[in-house]
């Protein structure tokens, strides 16, 4: 069963460029959730899609923003990069969290971000 | 503001000690608590979790202990084995799961 994947895996951006990071969840995993990862911050909570929608969000910007596919697909968007944003950008795939279900989330294996 | 605080940031334990990881959390609504481990240039994975009805669960040598009451718990690596450096997260959900800042552990051969 292949893992999530996560592509690019790296990239280097400049100051108000934007970016789009794509995450390919295991098949049969409906929601998807998206994480920031720094040394100083841990994993911070980006936002959750479950079927297209919007789930859960986190305590970012505007300039963070994201979508689900159809085919359970996700992609985030960040506009107006800032150098704060280097970082790893985690997706992590799952049964979505409800009674009975704890969740588990399996992450694939980010896309560093570098900015400049 | 954070929900769940870990602490150490960073530890170091001798081969066959035991390594330990301690977590407080503010919300009474969290109702799983999973550890997560995650070795250099991967993703976190799921290592052990646990539910607030019980006070301990273990698994080969990986322990959660968990404080309701004191809004605490804690993972304790027995035998602690060079392969067990990695960063250690503690995480709480009740809808979606909230993290821990991580610990680095690093065993000494």
């Amino acid at each position: 069963k292949a893992g999530v994947t996560q592509t690019p895996r790296y990239l280097i951006k400049t100051r108000g460029q934007q970016v789009t990071l794509s995450c390919s969840p295991i098949s049969g995993h409906r929601s998807v959730s998206w994480y920031q990862q720094t040394p100083g911050q841990g994993l911070q909570f980006l936002f959750e899609y479950f079927s297209e929608t919007q789930r859960n969000k986190g305590n970012f910007p505007g300039r963070f923003s994201g979508r689900q596919f159809s085919n359970s697909r996700s992609e985030m968007n960040v506009s107006t990069l800032e150098l704060g944003d280097s970082a790893l950008y985690l997706c992590a795939s799952s049964f979505p969290r409800m009674r009975g279900n704890t969740g588990e989330l399996f992450f694939g294996e980010g896309s560093r971000l570098t900015v400049l | 503001q954070q929900q769940v605080k870990q602490s150490p940031q960073s530890l170091i334990v001798q081969k066959g000690g035991i390594s330990i990881i301690n977590c407080a959390y503010e919300n009474t609504a969290f109702d799983y608590f999973p550890w997560y481990q995650q070795f250099p240039g991967k993703g976190p994975a799921l290592l052990i979790a646990i539910r607030p009805d019980v006070s301990e669960k273990k698994e080969g040598r990986f322990t959660i202990s968990f404080n309701k009451s004191a809004k605490q718990f804690s993972l304790h690596i027995m035998d602690s084995q060079p392969g067990d450096s990695a960063t250690y997260f503690c995480a709480a959900s009740e809808d979606k799961i909230i993290f821990g800042k991580g610990t680095r552990l690093h065993i000494l051969p």
